[in-house]
């Protein structure tokens, strides 16, 4: 079993649609839970990171981190074809150098 | 790219040859990294730098090793290039921690 899963899609929704990205993870110690998004043939790009639980918002982008369930979830409102590229989830533990373990990503297709 | 530059931005190259990549970065931060990208496998870390000559092994450090010699540089060299080695591989910078990378455009390697 991976340490972090993450459904790879692809997802496809209409302009507008509210989206929701999730992963599961199976080690408890992690603390920082990334979103990274990745457009075809570019490097990945930072979208947002939360310590520990609860839910940090930027622009149309929420993040939310569920501990008790090992579960977090990225949600794209008002969705635009622009947001078309792979999601990528990561986590690192807070202790000692933290390394991060990524999920494969999610690949979602916003049609206009 | 947050500062970020690789080269070769892509390279072909013969089983048994050495290969070496290149990271420059302008951000000054300490941390680097190297990754290498496929499908299903996700990003895996090859190895890391927490310093000018200081690095460590990643998950995935077996035929690669690596160099900093200045702050801004970060050397990846495949000493004898197999076919298993054929990867996209990213470099990223942090300066807080790993919960805050930022990556490079990436450079694809073929190993024929």
């Amino acid at each position: 079993q991976k340490e972090v899963e993450q459904d790879p899609g692809p997802l496809s929704v209409p302009e507008g649609a509210i989206v929701s990205l999730n992963c599961t993870y199976s080690n408890s110690a992690f603390q920082y839970f990334m979103w990274y998004r990745q457009y075809s043939r570019k490097g990945p790009e930072l979208l947002m990171y939360t310590y520990s639980s609860g839910n940090k918002e930027d622009g149309r982008f929420t993040a939310q981190v569920d501990k008790s369930s090992k579960y977090i979830s990225l949600f794209i409102r008002d969705s635009q074809p622009s947001d078309s590229a792979t999601y990528l989830c990561a986590m690192a533990m807070n202790t000692g150098f933290q390394k991060l373990v990524f999920g494969t990503g999610t690949r979602l297709l916003v049609s206009p | 790219d947050a500062g970020i530059t690789q080269s070769p931005r892509h390279k072909v190259t013969e089983t048994g040859t050495p290969v070496t990549l290149r990271c420059h970065q302008t951000e000054n931060h300490r941390y680097m990294y190297w990754y290498r990208q496929d499908p299903g496998h996700g990003l895996r870390l090859i190895h890391y730098s927490y310093g000018v000559k200081d690095t460590d092994k990643g998950e995935v450090s077996d035929g690669y090793s690596v160099s900093r010699s200045k702050t801004e540089d970060f050397l990846l060299t495949l000493e004898s290039a197999t076919s298993s080695q054929t990867s996209v591989y990213f470099c990223a910078i942090s300066d807080h921690g790993a919960y805050e990378q930022y990556f490079g455009p990436g450079t694809r390697l073929t190993v024929t």
